[in-house]
C-alpha cells in the first residue's frame, strides 16, 4: 500500500482482557518495527523483524506482549491479560531494509486499559 | 546504554522568531542521527538522516546540523504550519532500532 496501515485506530478494552493490534506495512518493505508512546514519554522500541523473523525483541516489556509476522508483510502485536500500564499509542514502522534506516511510520493504534 | 535527551521540552515562538532545537546523545558507535516530526494524532515523519560531525541538511525552512556529542535543529523564520513535535533518534552498532527522545514541542503563534 502507499503507507504504513495500523487497525484498531482506537481501541478500549477491560484489564485483564487480550488486545491484538495490527499493522500492514509498506509492500516490499523488509523491515517492520513496533514502538509504543505513552503520555509524555518518547517512543520506547518493542520489537524488530527482519522478514518474519525477529531478531531483535528486546523491547518487549513482559511475557503479556508477543508479536508476530507472516508472509514478509502483515504484523499483530498481541497483550495478554492487559493491565492500565499498557494504556498507549502503539506505533508501527517499516523500511526497506536497505540499511539507511529510514522508518515510516502508521499514525498509530491508542489502547486504552479501564 | 544508549541515551538520546532533546531540549526544550517546549518551544513557544513567534511567526518569524528563529530559534534552535538541540539533541544530544550518549551512545556508542553512531552510525546514524535522525530528526522526525510528528503531528497530534500521527505518527513520526521522517526529516533529516546526519551520519558524520560536521555534516549538515536543509529543508525549507529547517536546517539539521550534527557534532560528536550533539545535533541541532535550527528553524529559520517559523510559521504557524511548523508547529509540531520534533523527535530525535540515534541508530547505533550493529544494531537496527533507532532510539528517540522525548521530543521538542513546538508552538509557532502569529
Amino acid at each position: 500500500g502507499a503507507g504504513v496501515s495500523q487497525s484498531p485506530s482506537n481501541k478500549v478494552t477491560e484489564k485483564g482482557k487480550d488486545v491484538e493490534l495490527r499493522c500492514d506495512p509498506i509492500s516490499g518493505h523488509t523491515a517492520l518495527y513496533w514502538y509504543r508512546q505513552s503520555l509524555g514519554q518518547g517512543l520506547e522500541f518493542l520489537i524488530y523483524f527482519q522478514g518474519n523473523s525477529a531478531p531483535d525483541k528486546s523491547g518487549l516489556p513482559s511475557d503479556r506482549f508477543s508479536a508476530e509476522r507472516t508472509g514478509g508483510s502483515v504484523s499483530t502485536l498481541t497483550i495478554q491479560r492487559t493491565q492500565q500500564e499498557d494504556s498507549a499509542v502503539y506505533l508501527c514502522a517499516s523500511s526497506d531494509g536497505s540499511g539507511a534506516n529510514v522508518l515510516t511510520f502508521g499514525a498509530g493504534s491508542r489502547l486504552t486499559v479501564l | 546504554e544508549d541515551q538520546v535527551t532533546q531540549s526544550p521540552e517546549a518551544l513557544r515562538l513567534q511567526e518569524g522568531e528563529s530559534s534552535s532545537l538541540n539533541c544530544s546523545y550518549t551512545v556508542s558507535g553512531l552510525r546514524g542521527l535522525f530528526w522526525y516530526r510528528q503531528d497530534p494524532g500521527k505518527g513520526p515523519e521522517f526529516l533529516f538522516t546526519l551520519y558524520s560531525a560536521g555534516e549538515e541538511k536543509e529543508k525549507e525552512r529547517l536546517k539539521a546540523t550534527l557534532t560528536k556529542k550533539e545535533s541541532f535543529l535550527h528553524i529559520t523564520a517559523p510559521k504557524p504550519e511548523d508547529s509540531a513535535t520534533y523527535l530525535c533518534a540515534a541508530i547505533t552498532g550493529g544494531g537496527n532500532k533507532l532510539t528517540f527522545g522525548t521530543g521538542t514541542q513546538l508552538k509557532v503563534e502569529l
